[in-house]
């Protein structure tokens, strides 16, 4: 079966200090998995994938994940949060070549100023 | 690359009305996706498409919904007979063959029944 959880439906984090959002997936196959993020109104952009290549995935805007096996994670973090980075994140997975996306409930990033 | 393309942006209908939506893929996609999106929830698989065959459709999707890719590029969706229930935003993704290619998503259009 395959399913994911997005451990915070909120986050709140200041201007400047590192962000954290975190994802827990199970997958019967070897899974891809993606984070989208969602500004008020607009569809979902991909922010970066993991595709079984390196375990550490570079992204737009500054964010990164890092996919854990032994843990069944793919946390998306980014060094110095901006005001641009406040939107609705979400956490995908889709098994391996099965043509089918599993979706996070979402998790709302505030950034304060 | 122009992305993926939906029409309307905003729909607002009588409950009873039918409606119809309209998405364009990626040029090169041969994978079409729709999705729901009701507010504060991630969203929802409805049905999606390889070229002109609808593949999989969702228990979500009732026999008021149908959806279609004649030629095997842009899709409607269209819903008979509109509930206050069918109010959401409804995206529309592609994707490229290959096992790892992600969805590229069009901005949606939201649905308001009255």
């Amino acid at each position: 079966a395959q399913s994911v959880t997005q451990l915070d439906s909120h986050v709140s984090v200041s201007e400047g200090t590192p962000v954290l959002l975190r994802c827990n997936y199970s997958s019967s196959y070897s899974p891809s998995l993606f984070w989208y993020v969602q500004h008020p109104n607009k569809g979902l952009q991909l922010l970066l994938k993991y595709t079984s290549a390196a375990t550490l995935v570079k992204g737009i805007n500054g964010f990164e994940a890092e996919f854990k096996k032994s843990e069944t994670s793919f946390h998306l973090t980014k060094p110095s949060a901006h005001m641009s980075d406040a939107a609705e994140y979400f956490c995908v997975v889709s098994p391996y070549n099965f043509n089918k996306f599993y979706f996070g409930s979402g998790t709302k990033l505030n950034v304060k100023p | 690359d122009t992305g993926v393309s939906q029409n309307p942006r905003h729909k607002i209908t009588k409950r009873g009305q039918n409606v119809t939506f309209r998405c364009d893929p990626i040029s090169e996609h041969n994978r079409l996706y729709w999705y729901r999106q009701t507010l504060g929830q991630g969203p929802e698989f409805l049905t999606y498409f390889q070229n002109e065959a609808q593949l999989e459709k969702s228990r979500l999707l009732s026999d008021r919904f149908s959806a279609e890719r004649p030629k095997g590029s842009f899709s409607t969706l269209e819903i008979q007979r509109t509930e206050q229930g069918d109010s959401a935003m409804y995206l529309c993704a592609s994707s490229s063959t290959g096992g790892n290619s992600p969805l590229h998503f069009g901005n949606g259009t939201r649905l308001t029944v009255t």
